[in-house]
């Protein structure tokens, strides 16, 4: 079973770019494909995007602009950077693995890490 | 954007009865092509992560307890759990995944009544 673990700062102030790695064990992060998704507090969540170690992505419009993801395969891990953050981005982020044989739906989440914004 | 709709936002049954959640998307998200509908439901506990229970509109992820079931096509999909279970207690989100971006619908609370 393939364990996600997200890591990253959890406060930010406005215009700053938020920097989360996920770390992944049980698989390799060459084989599926990888997603981020967010959850504002009290709210559902929100799809990021996905992304392939191939470099087959693909991002949600609304954030497109802004995001940035990057693999390491010595360590394991991919990332997330998006830049320019407001309070809007203040949320639970979590990465999750893309379900083999699923379409795109996602089988398998990291624990969550909050992100707050906030001068 | 595919927007999706779920009702209620939140209801109560008591336990050993069924549950129906529903969800509507706003354009069809079955591909005629290989006659998938491209939806997923997924149950959420507080300080949680969502857990994928159904894909594919009505298949069951492994593990799952069979008194959970998904249905529909095209525009109108419903989860049911036949016989309330006390760990049922949780949100729960159906999400397309037919276009991008991925969107989910705003949840519906499950409680005991």
């Amino acid at each position: 079973q393939v364990q996600l673990q997200e890591s990253g700062p959890g406060l930010l102030k406005p215009s700053e770019t938020l920097s989360l790695t996920c770390t992944v064990s049980g698989g390799s992060i060459s084989s599926d494909y990888w997603s981020w998704i967010r959850q504002p507090p009290g709210k559902g969540p929100e799809w990021i995007g996905y992304l392939h170690y191939s470099g087959n992505t693909r991002y949600n419009p609304s954030l497109k602009s802004r995001v940035t993801v990057s693999f390491d395969r010595s360590n394991n891990q991919f990332s997330l950077r998006l830049n320019s953050v407001t309070a809007a981005d203040t949320a639970v982020y979590y990465c999750a693995r893309v379900l083999r044989g699923g379409g795109w739906s996602l089988g398998d989440w990291g624990q969550g890490t909050l992100v707050t914004v906030s001068s | 954007d595919i927007v999706m709709t779920q009702s209620p936002d939140s209801l109560a049954v008591s336990l050993g009865e069924r549950a129906t959640i529903n969800c509507k998307s706003s354009q069809s998200i079955l591909y005629s092509s290989n006659n998938n509908n491209y939806l997923a439901w997924y149950q959420q506990k507080p300080g949680q992560p969502p857990y994928l229970l159904i894909y594919w509109a009505s298949t069951r992820e492994s593990g799952v307890p069979d008194r959970f079931s998904g249905s529909g096509s095209g525009t109108n999909f419903t989860l049911t759990i036949s016989s309330l279970q006390v760990e049922d207690v949780a949100v729960y989100y159906c999400q397309q995944y037919h276009s991008a971006p991925h969107t989910f619908g705003q949840g519906t609370k499950l409680q005991i009544k």
